[in-house]
């Protein structure tokens, strides 16, 4: 089964540090999503693209947040520098547009602790 | 209006028995419409998507009511291996996809 790989799996890491999540889309899948996950806000959309083209980073916080599609294998989110409030699971998801009927297939998810 | 919401439940249910879940949306322009399923510390997993005229994939059902904007799932003959959280989904025009929280459903021995 063609699957969305995230990598690293669990991040731990202090206040103040850079963080680099990285997520590789099923191949051919032309949409990329980045969304977060805590107990208190459920799955938040920060950002997406497709074609490697950001579409709406709306739900990122822009200050500390970014979001890259450097090529069509890989995607990447950084957090500089980060916070305990950003302690959370990071998922990434890819599609094709054009074809939402068969949906979106998520990684496993980067669970990222900020002490 | 949050642009999709869903009772957070717990919905405890017994084994066997029928269980229904709704999902309201906010933007009348939204097009497409899922239902994932997500096992704790687990990352969402596509159920099934929701037609216009309703579709079942063996015990599940999803219906979509777009005068009212609504999404439901049933399940029938519940079963423990159900137990999970189930999150409605919805895709507007621009394939930006939002989820609702998600209904927690205990399926109970």
């Amino acid at each position: 089964d063609a699957r969305v790989t995230q990598t690293p799996r669990h991040k731990v890491t202090e206040m103040g540090q850079e963080v680099t999540m990285r997520c590789q889309p099923i191949l051919g899948h032309n949409t990329v999503f980045w969304y977060r996950q805590t107990m208190m806000q459920g799955l938040e959309l920060l950002a997406y693209f497709r074609n490697r083209a950001p579409l709406d980073d709306s739900g990122m916080p822009k200050d500390r947040f970014s979001a890259e599609m450097p090529d069509a294998t890989l995607a990447t989110l950084k957090i500089q520098p980060s916070e305990p409030r950003d302690s959370a699971v990071y998922f990434c998801a890819s599609g094709h547009h054009g074809q939402t009927l068969y949906g979106y297939t998520f990684g496993s998810g980067t669970r990222l602790t900020v002490v | 209006r949050k642009e999709v919401e869903q009772d957070p439940g717990p919905f405890n249910v017994p084994e066997g028995a029928t269980v229904a879940f709704n999902c309201t949306y906010s933007n009348s322009a939204s097009q497409s419409f899922f239902w994932y399923r997500q096992d704790c510390r687990k990352e969402p997993k596509l159920l099934m998507s929701v037609y216009s005229s309703g579709n079942e994939d063996g015990r599940f059902t999803a219906q979509l009511n777009r005068a009212s904007q609504y999404i439901s799932l049933l399940i029938r003959d519940s079963k423990l291996s159900d137990s999970a959280t189930y999150l409605c989904v919805v895709v507007s025009s621009g394939d930006k996809i939002i989820f609702g929280k998600g209904t927690r459903l205990h399926i109970l021995p």
